[in-house]
């Protein structure tokens, strides 16, 4: 089993100023995990993902994100917000166990991003 | 790069009929689609898993007899979402899986999705 909380729904930042979303995650087995961004009316893009590699990981944007296996975590940061981070974020975690739940993604409830001018 | 194509973008029907939507990858060859239902202001759920050429998987509490799932061929899967009622109105997404060797380098892409509302 495998569940993904991302303990903000609603994160304000001004412009310029960094940005933090965090994320809970709990799985059974080694998970990947992934930031996916969506804007209004569009698809859902990714961010950047985590594969068992390095625990930074670097991602579009000037976002990344760090696994830490030890408290179950993996928090988007930016060090400086743009207007156009504004949007939806979702955390999500994917395992592969024994191939029966390949590919099966579970996302996070999301957290919407609004950046301030 | 791998895109994944969603039609319609937006339908409107009348309730008791039945709607098609259609997801295709248009530069790669996917085995596996996913679908994916968003209600307003909450998360994506997992709806079924769709491979080519085999019946699709449906998880926990949907109804297949309701959503049927078509996988056809290696760049198209349909939803057809039959006897529509106003609580199906939701935003359908389907994703589809690249492979890239290495399955831990998996990822999957996305459509736009389609938004339903059933009056």
């Amino acid at each position: 089993a495998q569940s993904v909380t991302q303990l903000d729904s609603h994160v304000s930042v001004s412009e310029g100023t960094p940005v933090l979303l965090r994320c809970n995650y709990s799985s059974s087995y080694s998970p990947s995990l992934f930031w996916y961004v969506q804007h209004p009316n569009k698809g859902l893009q990714l961010l950047l993902k985590y594969t068992s590699a390095a625990t930074l990981v670097k991602g579009i944007n000037g976002f990344e994100a760090e696994f830490k296996k030890s408290e179950t975590s993996f928090h988007l940061t930016k060090p400086s917000a743009h207007m156009s981070d504004a949007a939806e974020y979702f955390c999500v975690v994917s395992t592969n166990a024994g191939g029966t739940s390949y590919g099966k993604l579970t996302f996070g409830q999301g957290t919407i991003l609004t950046v301030h001018p | 790069g791998a895109v994944v194509s969603q039609h319609p973008s937006w339908v409107i029907c009348k309730s008791g009929t039945s709607v098609k939507i259609e997801c295709r990858s248009l530069d790669f060859q996917a085995t596996t689609m996913f679908w994916y239902r968003q209600f307003p202001k909450q998360s994506l759920m997992l709806m079924a898993t769709s491979n080519e050429g085999s019946k699709a998987t449906y998880e926990q509490g949907v109804e297949k007899d309701k959503f049927l799932i078509n996988h056809a061929s290696l760049t198209l899967s349909t939803l057809t979402v039959t006897s529509a009622h106003p609580e199906d109105s939701s935003f359908y997404i389907c994703s589809a899986i690249l492979l890239a060797g290495d399955t831990s380098l998996l990822q999957q892409y996305f459509g736009p999705g389609t938004r339903l509302t059933v009056t």
